[in-house]
């Protein structure tokens, strides 16, 4: 089973700083199916990006993904306060979905 | 417009039965694979299982198998999850979420507003 492991755990910045969240995999992904989700409190998550690097449909273009194989990365180039949230990857493969763990980013 | 609108929240004895629903409208049910994924109070996601209407094809995690039954009613668009003896460990949000008919990438579009499972004596 491949296992995903998010970093860091939680990220505290400011409104309008850069958010650079990473997600890494015990064994190589396919790029085709790695996607990331925001959640926030009492909210069920939102698809972002699949396919590592395209965005979900009404995402801003603040959003992007890149990596490949072992290493991918979320980045959201300049925060909202709306994007104060949870963020999780999540990868398919052998048959099965798992996700990470999450990053936590939240206001300075 | 998509929508997957899912089952009100429930609060069960430990060793009750249980069934929640999830039930898609919008876009053609029989055609898109539906998952469940669990969150525990406080906790990140975990993908349980997942089914595809069209021909009840049911998929499970090694962690679930045995534990829960996925199934779903193309006749009225609705996917279930269900219990036959529920613990205090069952205490969770479920989320219903549909996956991407795309021959490329893979991945959960649209969800449910999720099912609160209490589990308590």
């Amino acid at each position: 089973e491949i296992v995903l492991t998010q970093s860091p755990g939680t990220l505290s910045l400011s409104p309008g700083e850069r958010a650079t969240l990473s997600c890494r995999a015990s064994q190589s992904v396919s790029s085709s199916y790695l996607a990331w989700y925001q959640q926030k409190p009492g909210q069920a998550p939102r698809l972002l990006i699949y396919g590592a690097s395209s965005r979900a449909t009404g995402i801003p273009d603040r959003f992007s993904g890149s990596g490949s194989g072992t290493d991918f990365t979320l980045t959201i180039s300049r925060l909202e306060p709306e994007d104060f949230a949870v963020y999780y990857c999540q990868q398919y493969g052998s048959s099965r979905f798992t996700f990470g763990p999450g990053t936590k980013v939240d206001i300075k | 417009e998509v929508q997957l609108v899912q089952s009100g929240a429930e609060v069960k004895k430990p060793g009750e039965s249980l069934k929640i629903s999830c039930k898609g409208s919008g876009y053609s049910f029989t055609s898109y694979w539906i998952g469940w994924v669990r969150q525990m109070p406080g906790k990140g996601l975990e993908w349980m299982g997942i089914i595809y209407p069209g021909d009840s094809d049911t998929r499970y995690s090694p962690s679930f198998q045995g534990q829960v039954t996925i199934s779903a009613d193309k006749s009225i668009s609705t996917a279930y999850l269900q219990w036959s003896s529920l613990k205090a460990s069952d205490t969770a949000m479920y989320y219903c979420a549909r996956r991407g008919n795309d021959e490329v990438y893979d991945y959960f579009d649209y969800w449910g507003q999720g099912t609160l499972v209490t589990v308590s004596s």
